[in-house]
């Protein structure tokens, strides 16, 4: 089965600054149709999982462009370019690629100082 | 908009069974595969089964296999989990979401306990 591996598991960030979280996988995520099956979701407090980048490095419908992923392979990184209080919550990266042994990383807390 | 609501939610017995709706509207629902994925207190996501858009293949985690079942009712855009054998560690927020995971709805609790 592939382990996804967050780091770090907490984060605690000043509105305005930048924000980074790296994401592990045990094997590649690169499929022989070329996709790479790695998403990013943010679950806020109280809330269901929402969808922020798939496949990478792509933002979805209506999530602001201070959200960016990046990354190949095995290592993943999402960036948040300015901190906003709107964004707290949990975060985590998914790997689809294997199915049916899909499976999420461990979730990054991430807080407003 | 896309919308997944999810209902069936409750407490039940070890052993006991539970079945799990959730209702579609917003998108083609027969065009597309859908999973369910749960959420112990305090805890991780956790991947619990995939049905494809006609029903023809499905995919369950080893943690329920053998004991949920996934299907579908395209008529009535409406997706299902049957669960069965219910252990304590099946207590958890179950959510459904559109394939590829793009759409989740709200969740509804499931706690096993006597």
């Amino acid at each position: 089965d592939i382990v996804m591996t967050q780091t770090p598991l907490s984060l605690s960030v000043t509105p305005g600054q930048p924000a980074s979280i790296s994401c592990k996988s045990s094997q590649s995520l690169l499929h022989s149709d070329g996709k790479t099956y790695l998403y990013w979701y943010l679950q806020k407090p109280g809330q269901s999982p929402q969808l922020l980048i798939y496949e990478v490095s792509n933002r979805f419908s209506g999530v602001p462009d201070r959200f960016s992923g990046s990354g190949s392979g095995t290592d993943f990184t999402l960036k948040i370019s300015r901190v906003e209080a709107e964004d707290v919550g949990v975060y985590y990266c998914m790997q689809s690629i294997q199915l049916p042994r899909y499976s999420f990383g461990q979730g990054t807390k991430l807080e407003i100082k | 908009q896309v919308q997944l609501v999810e209902s069936g939610g409750g407490v039940v017995q070890p052993g006991g069974s539970l079945r799990l709706s959730c209702a579609a509207s917003g998108f083609t629902f027969s065009s597309y595969g859908m999973h369910w994925v749960r959420q112990a207190p305090g805890k991780g996501l956790e991947w619990v089964a995939f049905i494809r858009y006609d029903g023809s293949n499905k995919y369950y985690a080893d943690s329920v296999k053998g004991r949920f079942t996934i299907s579908r009712d395209n008529s009535k855009n409406t997706l299902y989990l049957q669960m069965n054998s219910l252990r304590a560690e099946d207590t958890a927020v179950y959510y459904c979401a559109k394939s590829p995971f793009d759409y989740w709805g709200q969740g509804t609790l499931v706690t096993v306990s006597s």
